[in-house]
């Protein structure tokens, strides 16, 4: 499986707009794109995914770069409930198997 | 949207006695479900695919004797943590697939487990 590099942790404050990084150089063709997040004590929460252009949805907006070697999950105005850890995670799609990293732990500072 | 139940959210157990987690798919038929377990201030690992009247795949490492996958119909897996110590003690999740592939994963709220 591919891997995925993403920063350990990151701070915003309130309804200003975040935006998460995550490196993938070795992302294949066929490997989508997606991000999870998981607040504590809960499983993971879809937030979005794509595989080559921009996805927007009513939690937030993935743009992956023209190579695919990286992309970035922007959450327009981040509020205390997205508090969590972010996983950037790539899925060959043959099984829908995800394999999470260590993602990047956001705090949201009021 | 689609819903994953987990049950039981809790329980707490004495070293030695099995324990069994309860993943349904609610509004869904999920022809595969994922096991994963989490230790404190760690990522999930994942554990074992659950296929619908097949037998699970287990990730490395992962004892098929110790975790026990059932996955009997298309809307319920079960897992059993047999004989379980303390060192087994962690938050189980699971998750499940709905068709078509590439979609989201819907994940249950997890089963923290305690092993006395």
């Amino acid at each position: 499986d591919a891997k995925t590099t993403q920063p350990n942790s990151m701070e915003s404050n309130e309804e200003e707009p975040v935006h998460l990084p995550c490196n993938h150089s070795t992302i294949s063709g066929t490997d989508y794109i997606h991000w999870y997040r998981q607040l504590p004590s809960q499983g993971p929460e879809y937030v979005i995914h794509g595989l080559t252009s921009n996805v927007n949805n009513r939690m937030a907006s993935l743009a992956i770069a023209e190579d695919r070697k990286s992309s970035t999950l922007i959450l327009h105005r981040a509020t205390l409930r997205d508090a969590a850890v972010y996983y950037c995670i790539l899925d060959g799609g043959a099984t829908n198997k995800l394999i999470f990293g260590t993602g990047t732990l956001l705090a949201v500072q009021p | 949207g689609a819903v994953v139940s987990q049950h039981p959210s809790w329980v707490i157990c004495k070293s030695g006695t099995s324990v069994k987690i309860e993943c349904r798919s609610l509004d869904f038929q999920a022809t595969t479900m994922f096991w994963y377990r989490q230790f404190p201030k760690q990522s999930l690992m994942l554990m074992a695919t659950s296929n619908e009247g097949s037998k699970a795949t287990y990730e490395q490492g992962v004892e098929k004797d110790k975790f026990l996958i059932n996955h009997a119909s298309l809307t319920l897996s079960t897992l059993t943590v047999t004989s379980a110590h303390p060192e087994d003690s962690s938050f189980y999740i699971c998750s499940a697939s709905r068709p078509p592939l590439n979609e989201k994963l819907f994940f249950g709220s997890g089963t923290q487990l305690s092993v006395l």
